[in-house]
């Protein structure tokens, strides 16, 4: 069965600083999606990933599928603390996905 | 415009017990799916719902079984509550088609 493991686990950051969390999955990829949670929420849609060499970017966060559909990362750049929370990476299509355990992100003023 | 709405928000069942989630998908989607999320894990696929029909279902046994309505709203039911399914219930909702699954704010239940 298809796992997905993220990296890291958890990651505090300056305010300011940029960052990057990973996602590896152990089969290729359909579809890639990056949503973010906060403690105890539903997940918000950030961008999906399809193609093999995709490269998505919105406000500050950028988001990168390899060649092979099997990695991907997402960069966020001039963090602030409106990005803190919880990024979980998830793979699959037609609504059954599977998700990492996620990267919890916090920010120092 | 209403996105996801679940309800009820927090519960607390006893063990053996039986629970009901509910939850209304984003006006103008039709097909409905469900997770369980354990804290500090990722959310896990329990099943998805399209024309009233269980059309997808994950690893968990038969005691978590579901329903769909005409005006596509959806229900989770868990029968015989053991400790161990006290986590976040996602309820997610996307059009026929389309791959963007949209997330409520979930259901937290406790079993005691």
């Amino acid at each position: 069965s298809q796992e997905l493991e993220q990296s890291p686990q958890s990651l505090i950051v300056q305010e300011g600083k940029n960052l990057t969390i990973n996602c590896t999955s152990s089969k290729t990829l359909y579809g890639l999606y990056w949503y973010k949670q906060k403690y105890g929420e539903g997940l918000i849609f950030l961008m999906m990933l399809q193609k093999g060499g995709e490269e998505k970017s919105h406000e500050k966060i950028t988001a990168k599928l390899d060649e092979k559909k099997q990695q991907s990362s997402l960069h966020i750049t001039a963090s602030q603390p409106s990005h803190a929370g919880i990024y979980l990476c998830g793979g699959g299509s037609q609504g059954n996905l599977i998700f990492g355990k996620g990267t919890k992100l916090s920010v120092k003023p | 415009d209403a996105g996801v709405t679940q309800s009820p928000t927090h519960l607390i069942k006893t063990r053996g017990q039986q629970v009901t989630l509910r939850c209304s998908p984003k006006s103008g989607h039709d097909t409905v799916s469900w997770y369980q999320q354990a804290l500090g894990q990722g959310p896990q696929f329990i099943f998805q719902y399209y024309e009233e029909e269980e059309r997808q279902r994950g690893n968990f046994p038969d005691r978590f079984s579901g329903h769909q309505f005409p005006n596509y709203s959806s229900e989770l039911n868990v029968n015989a509550l053991l400790l161990g399914d006290s986590a976040l219930y996602l309820c997610a909702s996307q059009s026929s088609g389309a791959n963007v699954l949209t997330f409520g704010a979930g259901s937290r239940l406790t079993v005691l």
